[in-house]
């Protein structure tokens, strides 16, 4: 079955960086475009970046456009997302999550998520 | 950016037929998907492409996207049904979710 499982979160100083960690089991994941989307306590869902199957494509939110990126090992079958010059806006669940097929950019897989803390 | 309106609650009874509007500029043109988000849980994709359901989604869940609206109809509601649900769509340059809509079965 479909796995997704995030890692690398956790608290995190205003201006640092992090780095989350996605590994994929159970799908063809050199097949699939992947997304990175969010979630601030008691907020709604965000959007933060997406990468095509072969890794030469990324799109960003404008929020975090230049202080993210996204990239993809598909021989380990795992997604990454390097986040710099983080601030409180950034904190959040931050999910893994395959896209379906065909364009649209749907996500039919999510993660657990892992939870980013800035905070002093 | 692109934004998508959802009205921030709806409340059905049980038995009864919910529905739920997103709005965003010309989002007939675009594919809509829907979520549903239970509380400390992954949100869970119910309809994509519009109106097309995954793999164990039960067929009383529908979408219908036109002009620049698109519904999630939910027919008999159930208490699990019970949830946050999101809309979500790509126009080209940003993916975008709407703000989410609290649906209460009562």
């Amino acid at each position: 079955q479909v796995q997704l499982v995030e890692s690398g979160g956790g608290l995190v100083k205003p201006g640092g960086s992090l780095r989350l960690s996605c590994e994929a089991s159970g799908f063809p994941f050199r097949d699939y475009y992947m997304s990175w989307i969010r979630q601030a306590p008691g907020k709604g869902l965000e959007w933060v970046a997406y990468i095509s199957s072969d890794g030469s494509v990324t799109k960003y939110a404008e929020s975090v456009k230049g202080r993210f990126t996204m990239s993809r090992d598909n021989a380990k079958n795992t997604l990454f997302l390097q986040m710099n010059s983080l601030g409180a806006e950034d904190a959040a669940v931050y999910y893994c999550a395959r896209e379906v097929t065909g364009g649209s950019h749907s996500v039919d897989y999510w993660g657990q998520g892992t939870l980013v803390t800035v905070s002093s | 950016s692109y934004e998508l309106t959802q009205p921030p609650s709806v409340s059905v009874s049980p038995g009864q037929t919910a529905t739920i509007t997103c709005s965003g500029d010309k989002l007939g043109d675009k594919f809509a998907s829907w979520y549903r988000q239970k509380p400390g849980q992954s949100p869970v994709l119910v309809i994509y492409k519009d109106n097309k359901r995954p793999s164990g989604i039960a067929e009383r869940f529908s979408g219908f996207n036109s002009g620049s609206t698109a519904t999630l109809t939910i027919s008999g509601t159930q208490a699990t049904d019970e949830a946050d649900y999101y809309c979500q769509a790509w126009d080209t340059i940003t993916v975008a979710f709407g703000g989410g809509t609290k649906l209460t079965v009562l």
